[in-house]
C-alpha cells in the first residue's frame, strides 16, 4: 500500500523559533497533500491543501504567514511553523492522495504518522 | 453549516458487538469514510461508503443511508486492540473532508 512519512515525529522547540515538518509520499506521486492539526481529544482540523508547484490553499482562520507550506515536488511537502508559541503545540498530520492526471477525486487518502510539536 | 455528529465515548465488552453512529449535514455528498485512530497515532482508513447499504469487511461493517444523512460502523467480535477513536468523515461537494470529533471506544475484558 501507499506509504507517507513525516519527519520529525516529535519536536520540542522554544517560543519564538521556527520548526519545519516534512511530509513525503514514499511510493507514489501526490499532486495534492493536506496538512491537519489535531488538539488533544479533538477532531482533525484541515489547515491547508498543498498543491505541487503552486501556492497552498489555506482554510479560514489559518495564518498563511505563520504556517508556511511548500510543495516543491510530487513527493514532498513541508510545513514551517514560524515564530512558534506554546498555543501552537499540537499534533500535525499530513496526508496525500495519489491522483491520476485529470482525476479530480480519489477516496484513497494516506496519512503520515504525525508530528508532535511542543513549544516551551 | 456543515456538521458531523457522533457519540463522544462508548464502552463495550471484549467479544461483543458495538455500533458507532454518525449523522451528517453537509453541502453535497461524495462519500463517507470511517477511520480508526489509536492514541498518539495518525488515522488509518477503515471504510468508504458512497451508495446506500452495508459494506462488510471482516469484523468491521459500515452502513450508509444518504436520505437520512446517517451511517454506522459495526464492530464484531471485539478485541482489546479495537480500543481507539473512530472518526467519521464526509466528503462534500468540493471534495473536502468534513471530520467528526471522533468516538472513543473503550473495550473492557
Amino acid at each position: 500500500g501507499a506509504v507517507v512519512s513525516q519527519h520529525p515525529s516529535r519536536v520540542i522547540c522554544k517560543s519564538g523559533t521556527s520548526v519545519k515538518i516534512e511530509c513525503r509520499s514514499l511510493d507514489f506521486q501526490a499532486t495534492t497533500m493536506f496538512w491537519y492539526r489535531q488538539f488533544p481529544k479533538q477532531s482533525l482540523m484541515l489547515m491547508a491543501t498543498s498543491n505541487e508547484g503552486s501556492k497552498a490553499t489555506y482554510e479560514q482562520g489559518v495564518e498563511k504567514d505563520k504556517f508556511l507550506i511548500n510543495h516543491a515536488s510530487l513527493t514532498l511537502s513541508t510545513l514551517t511553523v514560524t515564530s512558534a508559541h506554546p498555543e501552537d503545540s499540537s499534533f500535525y498530520i499530513c496526508s496525500a492522495t495519489p491522483l491520476e492526471a485529470g482525476q479530480s477525486f480519489s477516496y484513497e487518502q494516506y496519512f503520515g504518522p504525525g508530528t508532535r510539536l511542543t513549544v516551551t | 453549516g456543515q456538521n458531523i455528529d457522533q457519540p463522544t465515548e462508548m464502552t463495550a465488552t471484549e467479544g461483543a458487538i458495538v455500533q458507532i453512529n454518525c449523522t451528517y449535514q453537509t453541502s453535497g455528498f461524495n462519500g463517507l469514510f470511517w477511520y480508526q485512530q489509536h492514541a498518539g497515532e495518525a488515522p488509518t482508513f477503515l471504510s468508504y461508503n458512497v451508495l446506500d447499504g452495508l459494506e462488510e469487511k471482516g469484523r468491521f461493517s459500515s452502513f450508509l443511508s444518504r436520505s437520512k444523512g446517517y451511517s454506522y460502523l459495526l464492530l464484531k467480535e471485539l478485541q482489546m486492540k479495537d480500543s481507539a477513536s473512530y472518526l467519521c468523515a464526509v466528503m462534500d461537494s468540493n471534495y473536502q473532508l468534513i471530520w467528526g470529533a471522533g468516538t472513543k471506544l473503550i473495550i473492557k475484558p
